[in-house]
Formats: C-alpha cells, structure tokens, sequence
C-alpha cells in the first residue's frame, strides 16, 4: 500500500514566481492536511481539506497561499508571488477519515526561494 | 493559540540505555500521538493515543496519556543508534481535526 505522495521533493523559485506542491494521500483516504515546517522549529498546521471542500483553512496566510483537492488528482498547494519568507518544507498528511484519526506524513516538498 | 512543550530540547544517551521525554500543553488534548522525524524525510507515526490514563506499546517504545490529559510522555527502552532522530509529540483538541506540533526532542545516540 503506498504511502503519501508529494512531489517534487526539492522546489527551488526566484521571488515573485508561483509555488505548486502537489500530494497524493494514502489509498482509500480522502483527508488531506498540509504543514509547514520551518528550520529546527516543529510542524504548524496550515489547511484540512476533504475531496472538493476545504474545512478548516484557520493556519493559512490570507494572501498569496490556496489550496484544492479536487473531485480527481492530486491536492495542490499554490504560492503566489513567494517571497524568501515561504523558504520552509511543507508536509501533507491523510487520514481515511476526520475527527481522531492518525495522520499519516509524505516525504515533504522543501521549498527554497532565491 | 495552543502551545506544547517537550523536554528536553536534546539528549546525548549511550547505546542500549532508556530513554525519557515528555509533553505539555497549556490546554486539554483529546487524542496525543508520537511521530520521529529523520533529517529531510516527513515524520513516521509511532503510536497514537486516545484515552486519559492511556498506556500503548510499539515494540521498545511505551506512550502514555496523562490523566489531566494536558501531557504525555514517550520511553523508548535499550536505545540503539537508529533510534537518533527527532521526535514530536502532537496532540488533537476538541473536535478540530488538525494537530498541534510539540517543540521537538533530538535524540542522539552515542556507542
């Protein structure tokens, strides 16, 4: 059974250019979270989506950050005109369902701006 | 908003001693779980739990929920060198389905 998915693993942007990070959760699981780590620090929760909805979006910067999941494929995670500030790995987790379930973590996108 | 605390921050062990760290929050979890994180890999979940009082094995490892339900501790018994890593409590409050992140224990095993 594979795991979470993300790719690509190492994404290096110039200030001003969009950021995609996409994931694949694990089979038969349709939760989606996504994390942002920043050096030596611990995981801070940013957005949970389900297929096509988004349910809890409390931890994501009102401006320049989106996030889907849609009805097929992957879920994105978008940064518009990122700055040196989003220099961070971000995880996505899933889990087969909401509430109190254990999240399972994909190998991250390391996310370097120059 | 929420925060959690672990300690110690680090930890230089010898090979084949216990290990000790712990959890706390400033507020009530419902559910607590224990994930170790290789340098550039995501964290690998080890073990989830979801009652106060609770006390869950995975092999060398032993978890447990305290009864205030604002901490947890993790041991990890006979500590062989893959065990280094970091590991980071994280706990679910209310009906919210996100996870708050501990701060962090680095672990590092020495022969």
């Amino acid at each position: 059974n594979a795991g979470v998915m993300q790719n690509p693993r190492h994404l290096v942007r110039r200030r001003g250019q969009e950021a995609r990070l996409r994931c694949s959760p694990m089979k038969g699981h349709s939760h989606v979270y996504w994390y942002r780590q920043l050096p030596e620090e611990g995981l801070k929760f940013m957005v949970y989506l389900q297929k096509e909805n988004i349910i809890d979006e409390s931890g994501m910067p009102k401006e320049r950050f989106s996030a889907e999941f849609p009805k097929e494929g992957p879920s994105i995670l978008r940064i518009q005109q990122v700055v040196r500030g989003d220099s961070a790995a971000y995880f996505c987790a899933s889990s087969p369902t909401g509430g109190p379930n254990e999240q399972y973590f994909g190998p991250g996108t390391r996310l370097t701006v120059t | 908003g929420q925060q959690l605390n672990q300690s110690p921050q680090s930890m230089f062990i010898q090979e084949g001693e216990d290990v000790s760290m712990n959890c706390t929050s400033s507020s009530i979890f419902n559910t607590w779980l224990w994930y170790k994180q290789d340098p550039g890999e995501g964290p690998v979940l080890l073990i989830a739990l979801y009652k106060a009082g609770e006390l869950t094995s995975n092999g060398r490892l032993t978890a447990q929920f305290g009864i205030t339900r604002k901490d947890s501790f993790l041991n990890i018994s006979a500590s062989i060198p893959s065990d280094v890593g970091i590991y980071f409590c994280a706990g679910r409050a209310g009906t919210a389905s996100k996870l708050t992140f501990g701060t962090g224990t680095r672990l590092q095993v020495t022969l």
